[in-house]
């Protein structure tokens, strides 16, 4: 069975430090790759996908990157955090069109 | 524009009584409709989808009904239980692009 595992769950940082948010898939062979953003109370909003290793497209530029190192693994980072960057972010993955999310990461940033 | 609109905002059902959540669209290349349920503090979870070549799908006690040219569609719970409380979102895709669009999504609160 296929797994998601995000990490860390949560994270308090400053404003102007550097980020780096993780994602792993196990159990499926390149799957396409999502990060996706939800603020507090809000809907989802798609950052970046990916679907296959070394290729990402951004579809929102909200000052972050991502990474495809691994067919398993999804990298999402920053080096300067802004206030706005706090929320929820959210891996999923992908076969075809079904898509399913991972536990995300809580962060806050102060 | 918004893509993707859900009402209500908020919906309140007693247990036992089926809720419906509607959902409407306004690009008419989507083609894949997925609804999402999500707890406070977790991801959203895939509850049941349909694609436009069909008008109704029925999962249980999940229905959703759909119309294509009013670019309309509804999920049914029916029998809702308390713990049925959560958001649910609509999402609507072109499955060319891959690119899911989400509602605001609806808070349902059943009560015991």
């Amino acid at each position: 069975a296929q797994t998601i595992h995000q990490w860390p769950v949560a994270e308090i940082k400053a404003v102007g430090s550097p980020l780096s948010l993780g994602c792993t898939i196990k159990g499926k062979s390149s799957p396409n790759l999502y990060w996706y953003w939800q603020a507090t109370g809000g809907t989802l909003q798609q950052l970046f996908y990916s679907i296959t290793v070394g290729q990402v497209e951004s579809v929102v530029q909200l000052n972050l990157s991502a990474s495809r190192p691994k067919d398993d693994q999804f990298i999402l980072s920053t080096e300067k955090l802004l206030l706005s960057h706090s929320g929820f972010y959210l891996c999923a993955w992908s076969l075809d069109a079904e898509q399913f999310f991972g536990p995300g990461t809580r962060l806050t940033v102060l | 524009q918004q893509q993707v609109r859900q009402s209500p905002q908020s919906l309140t059902v007693w247990e036992g009584e089926t809720a419906i959540l509607n959902c409407s669209y306004e690009d008419s290349t989507f083609n894949y409709f997925p609804w999402y349920q999500q707890f406070p503090g977790e991801g959203p979870a895939l509850l049941i989808s349909i694609r436009s070549v069909s008008d109704k799908k029925e999962d249980g006690r999940f229905t959703i009904f759909f119309n294509k040219r009013e670019k309309k569609l509804s999920l049914h719970i029916t029998d809702s239980q308390p713990g049925d409380s959560a958001t649910y979102f609509c999402a609507a895709s072109d499955t060319n692009t891959g690119k899911l669009t989400f509602g605001d999504g609806t808070v349902l609160t059943v009560k015991p």
